[in-house]
């Protein structure tokens, strides 16, 4: 059984400083690694994908994953109040049996 | 870029009566496809998923099943509503096995 871990939060992040936000998992064999953000009732949407270890930047936004240590990080840099959601790791195996989701990670940017 | 719809936005059901929430998409061709259920204060849950017309896995022993009639079209039903169907019901579209899925602007089931 895939699991993946994430702090519910609240993660409280003044305006202009950089979230960290962490994921771990339980599955070794997993092979791709997703973050999507998630407004209040809205859908998932995607920000970034990795699948090698490193990091991995697009924009204001830095993916980091340590499959040794199964861990998955997504970095925000200059944080903005409308940066503010519940951000959603999720990974997939070898198949096309779709993503496990975490349960979200509730981050608030502090004007 | 793939697009995907659907409809419902919201819908209030009584227990015991039947559902059925369509998806389509756009863009794509031979999609993957994927219902998944986020019960509110949970995580998202995979229901269903498709790799091909006809073609059904079910990832949830439940009340609902699921049909993909045509390559981009997506049904999920239930011939009888419990309470615990109540949920934000999401469908998902991926163009290859490998790739980020995509999601549809979700139904809202209330189920009093």
């Amino acid at each position: 059984q895939k699991e993946v871990e994430q702090n519910s939060g609240p993660l409280s992040v003044p305006e202009g400083a950089i979230a960290s936000l962490n994921c771990t998992y339980s599955d070794r064999g997993s092979q791709s690694f997703f973050w999507y953000r998630q407004y209040s009732g809205k859908s998932p949407e995607l920000i970034m994908f990795i699948y090698s270890n490193g990091d991995k930047e697009d924009g204001r936004f830095t993916a980091q994953l340590n499959k040794a240590s199964q861990y998955v990080s997504l970095l925000i840099r200059d944080s903005q109040p409308s940066d503010s959601a519940t951000y959603l790791c999720a990974l997939r195996g070898g198949g096309a049996d779709g993503l496990t989701f975490g349960k979200g990670t509730h981050l608030i940017i502090q004007p | 870029s793939q697009t995907i719809h659907q409809w419902p936005a919201t819908l209030v059901q009584p227990v015991g009566s039947p559902l059925s929430l369509e998806c389509t998409v756009e863009g794509t061709s031979n999609p993957n496809l994927y219902w998944y259920r986020q019960a509110a204060g949970r995580g998202l849950q995979l229901l269903f998923y498709s790799v091909g017309i006809g073609q059904i896995s079910s990832e949830v022993p439940q009340n609902l099943s699921a049909s993909r009639p045509q390559d981009r079209q997506f049904i999920l039903s239930s011939k009888k509503l419990l309470l615990s169907d109540s949920g934000f019901y999401l469908c998902a579209s991926a163009g290859t096995q490998n790739s980020p899925l995509h999601f549809g602007n979700g139904t809202r089931l209330t189920v009093t």
